[in-house]
This record gives C-alpha cells, sequence and structure tokens, in this order.
C-alpha cells in the first residue's frame, strides 16, 4: 500500500523558515495538500494543488512537490503556526495521510 | 458560509455501535462528496471513507470494510457514520470533511467539521 512518510517533529525560531517534508513514490506525478491543526482543534486547508493557497491562509505558507517529495515551506514562521501539519494525496481510490509533523516555534 | 456541523460526544461499551451525524450549510450537499476520518488520541489523521451524495455509493478503506455504514440523506443535507463492533481502540474523534474536486487536478477537504468524540469502554 502507499505511503506518506513525514519527519516526527520540525523546530525552528521565530521568524525563521520551516520546512515540513512528505516522501512517497513518485510523489510528484499526484497532487498533494496540507492541512494545518492545532491542538483542540479540526484540520485546515493550507495548501492544495501542491503550491496552492485557499483564501484567508497568509502567504508565508508555500508548497512544492516534485520527484518523492513535495514540501510544505513557512517563511517567517510565526509563534501562531506553532501546529502538526498533515500531508495527504491519493492512491487509486484511496485517500492517503503523512503520519504529521510536529511544529515547534521557540 | 460552507459549515459542516456534528453530532455530540459519544460512550459506548464494547461490542457496541455508534452512528455519528454530519450536517451540512452553505452549499448545494449533492455537489461534493463527503469524507471521513478519525484521529485516535495523539496520533494522526486516518481516512475511513466516502460517499457520493448525487450518484449515490460509498467507498471504504479496507480495515473498516465490513463494520462501517455510511449513509446520507440529501433533502436536509445530512450524512451518518455507523460503525460496528466497537473495540477499545476505535476510541477517537470522527471527522467529517467536505471533497473539493477540480475536475482532474487534485481532490482536497474543505471545510472539516468540528469533530465527534467517540469513547469505547467498559
Amino acid at each position: 500500500s502507499y505511503e506518506l512518510t513525514q519527519p516526527p517533529s520540525v523546530s525552528v525560531s521565530p521568524g525563521q523558515t520551516a520546512s515540513i517534508t512528505c516522501s512517497g513514490d513518485k510523489l510528484g506525478n499526484k497532487y498533494v495538500c496540507w492541512y494545518q491543526q492545532k491542538a483542540g482543534q479540526s484540520p485546515v486547508l493550507v495548501i492544495y494543488q501542491d503550491t496552492k493557497r485557499p483564501s484567508g491562509i497568509p502567504e508565508r505558507f508555500s508548497g512544492s512537490n516534485s520527484g518523492n517529495t513535495a514540501t510544505l515551506t513557512i517563511s517567517g514562521t510565526q509563534v501562531m503556526d506553532e501546529a502538526d501539519y498533515y500531508c495527504q494525496a491519493w492512491d487509486s481510490s484511496s485517500v492517503i495521510f503523512g503520519g504529521g509533523t510536529k511544529l515547534t516555534v521557540l | 458560509q460552507v459549515q459542516l456541523v456534528q453530532s455530540g460526544a459519544e460512550v459506548k461499551k464494547p461490542g457496541a455501535s455508534v452512528k455519528v451525524s454530519c450536517n451540512a450549510f452553505g452549499y448545494t450537499f449533492s455537489g461534493n462528496y463527503i469524507h471521513w476520518v478519525r484521529q485516535a488520541p495523539g496520533q494522526g489523521l486516518e481516512w475511513m471513507g466516502l460517499i457520493n451524495p448525487n450518484r449515490g455509493g460509498a467507498n471504504f478503506a479496507e480495515r473498516f470494510q465490513g463494520r462501517v455504514t455510511m449513509t446520507w440523506d440529501t433533502s436536509i443535507s445530512i450524512a451518518f457514520m455507523e460503525l460496528n463492533r466497537l473495540k477499545t481502540d476505535d476510541t477517537a474523534v470522527y471527522y467529517c470533511a467536505r471533497e473539493v474536486d477540480s475536475g482532474g487536478y487534485g481532490r482536497w477537504f474543505d471545510p472539516w467539521g468540528q469533530g465527534t468524540l467517540v469513547t469505547v469502554s467498559s
């Protein structure tokens, strides 16, 4: 079965750039989206179609996808960005989530 | 404003069943698939399956087949997920989410419901 692999945790200082990776076989051939989940809240879409931001998502969030790796980049990370982040793709007719990455901003 | 509102928390005993509802507001219910995703305490997101309110039919993740039923009522814009033969490790927050389909250019979930905590304990 298809798997998406994320690092369990990433740490970044406020104002710096955070990069969260999501790896899968030929992932660049699929569309990837990313969700942000703050403690005690439902997931929120932050990137879709590999690179696009929904309305209301700050410009500091960006995405890329090539080869076997998709990357969520947060430029000028703010304390409010501290959350769990999940990548998601489709394999055949099933939805696949990455295991999630806890982003710590300190 | 598109919104999904789920039913309240449930406590069940092992072997019982639970039925969670998801009420959709702000869009034409039959126009989008609805998915169900669960999250065990401290764990990641796990996809359970989807319904197609327009043409009918459902598709389940393999590990839930035979134990989950997903239904809906288009007339009142509501979807249901029923999980049978509950086990303690079914304790989780259950989410519904609306799928957005770009017609060949990816599919994603937006928005998600607020989640329903199901606790399975003897």
